[in-house]
């Protein structure tokens, strides 16, 4: 394990299914963040979150929404997704946002919309 | 928008060096060179990063040329293991985040 524990490793859902991707890190690091890695594609990030407060969301439709309970715990509720959303979902944390610091990510939820 | 370059594979053979180059000409005077690999369907990992000096560590060594436009990523003895997707990106600390080019696939072959 990384220190960053992404559930779970594979979803398969239906375009009317709502689901969860839940990350938890327990690296004391204050900042969390959302990618899609879609086929053949780079890294995208999707959503950006320091101290519980989101910092940035790149255009990214409705159908996904994050949630940061707490600086430990990140989630991204998924509803009436599409068949091009299927992707590797990987979730990261670092110390602080910005700062030299790397991230340390999980190894992804593998999502297949059917 | 990514701000390097990379080749897009490369081969090594198992137990040499591997050296993976990075062009990054555009490169302001407080970004710093990170290096990331991803291993097939993983997470990536870090690997090291730098400003102006090299840098070594368990991992890899980080050279970066004099006038920072380009960095090379040197692993001392690459084994199977090593085969992965290198990924040099150039970011500062004061707010921008990772933005992940195609990198260099890299194929340790025995």
């Amino acid at each position: 394990e990384t220190g960053v524990t992404q559930t779970p490793r594979h979803l398969v859902m239906g375009m009317t299914n709502k689901k969860s991707l839940k990350c938890e890190q327990h690296l004391g690091h204050n900042a969390m963040y959302w990618y899609k890695q879609s086929a053949k594609k780079p890294l995208e990030l999707m959503f950006v979150y320091s101290l519980e407060e989101r910092v940035e969301n790149n255009s990214v439709p409705s159908r996904f929404s994050p949630e940061c309970p707490n600086s430990s715990h990140l989630f991204l509720h998924l509803h009436t997704l599409q068949p091009e959303d299927s992707a590797l979902y990987l979730c990261a944390s670092s110390q602080v946002f910005g700062g030299p610091y790397g991230y340390t990510f999980g190894s992804g939820t593998r999502l297949t919309v059917v | 928008d990514a701000k390097t370059t990379q080749p897009t594979s490369m081969d090594c053979a198992e137990g040499r060096a591997a050296n993976l180059p990075c062009n990054h000409s555009t490169i302001s005077g407080n970004e710093y060179v990170y290096w990331y690999r991803q291993i097939h369907s993983q997470g990536p990992q870090y690997i090291i990063h730098g400003l102006k000096n090299n840098e070594t560590n368990e991992m890899a060594s980080l050279i970066i040329t004099e006038d920072r436009k380009s960095s090379t990523l040197i692993l001392p003895h690459a084994t199977l293991r090593d085969t992965a997707v290198y990924y040099c990106i150039v970011r500062d600390n004061y707010g921008q985040n990772f933005v992940f080019g195609p990198g260099t696939r890299l194929s340790v072959l025995p």
